[in-house]
């Protein structure tokens, strides 16, 4: 299994601005997902994150709104931009080995909007 | 939208089996069955998965029938740390359909009663 990092693990935001969330894996990964649990919910899927390509996002997302960096096999970030309140959520990355493997989670970055 | 059904809640008596199942009439033979659980304010952990054998890990077994339109998951002996809601997956093995992108329905939560 892999070991992955998210920071922050929580944060509590003012509307309009900004948060950057940050992945790290302790080994390399193809693949890199980013998941939204909004409150009492199951998880959406946000988008796939390319390493060194456009991420690659799910209907309803956009990347105005959640623009996604991978720049290498180890690391990905998702920014939540211009936020509102219907933007609290849990923010959750998956990585997996590759398309056949298991994916694993990290423990989700859990985001407040006033 | 996810290709699986699951009851929305089962209780079970600790120290019992809980045998939580799945339907999933639509899968095809390219797709894998895959288990994960989400404990609250945790990340969704992997548990199992299988195409048409029956699987067991040191967390559970998985009965897939023949047809492999549906399936059971099996904790042999629940305790209160299985509390949790558990999902039940479809996900392509292989091929041009295969994104390694898991999509969540509902799930089932599992409360364990003392």
């Amino acid at each position: 299994s892999a070991v992955i990092s998210q920071k922050p693990s929580r944060d509590i935001c003012q509307r309009g601005t900004s948060l950057t969330i940050q992945c790290q894996v302790d080994s390399q990964v193809t693949m890199m997902f980013w998941y939204r649990q909004q409150p009492g919910q199951s998880l959406t899927l946000i988008a796939t994150a390319n390493q060194g390509s456009e991420a690659t996002y799910e209907s309803g997302f956009v990347i105005d709104k959640f623009p996604i960096s991978r720049p290498n096999l180890t690391f990905s970030t998702l920014t939540v931009s211009n936020m509102s309140p219907e933007d609290s959520s849990i923010y959750l990355c998956s990585v997996s080995r590759d398309r056949a493997t298991e994916a694993f989670f990290g423990q989700g970055t859990r985001l407040t909007v006033v | 939208d996810a290709k699986t059904t699951q009851p929305p809640s089962m209780d079970c008596a600790e120290g019992r089996a809980a045998n939580l199942p799945c339907n999933h009439s639509t899968i095809s033979g390219n797709e894998y069955v895959y288990w994960y659980r989400q404990i609250h304010s945790q990340g969704p952990q992997y548990i199992i998965h299988g195409l048409k054998n029956n699987e067991t890990n040191e967390m559970a077994s998985l009965i897939i029938t023949e047809d492999r339109k549906s399936s059971t998951l099996i904790l042999p002996h629940a305790t209160l740390r299985d509390t949790a809601v558990y999902y039940c997956i479809v996900r392509p093995r292989r091929g041009t359909s295969n994104t390694g992108k898991l999509i969540f329905g509902q799930g089932t939560t599992l409360q364990v009663k003392p």
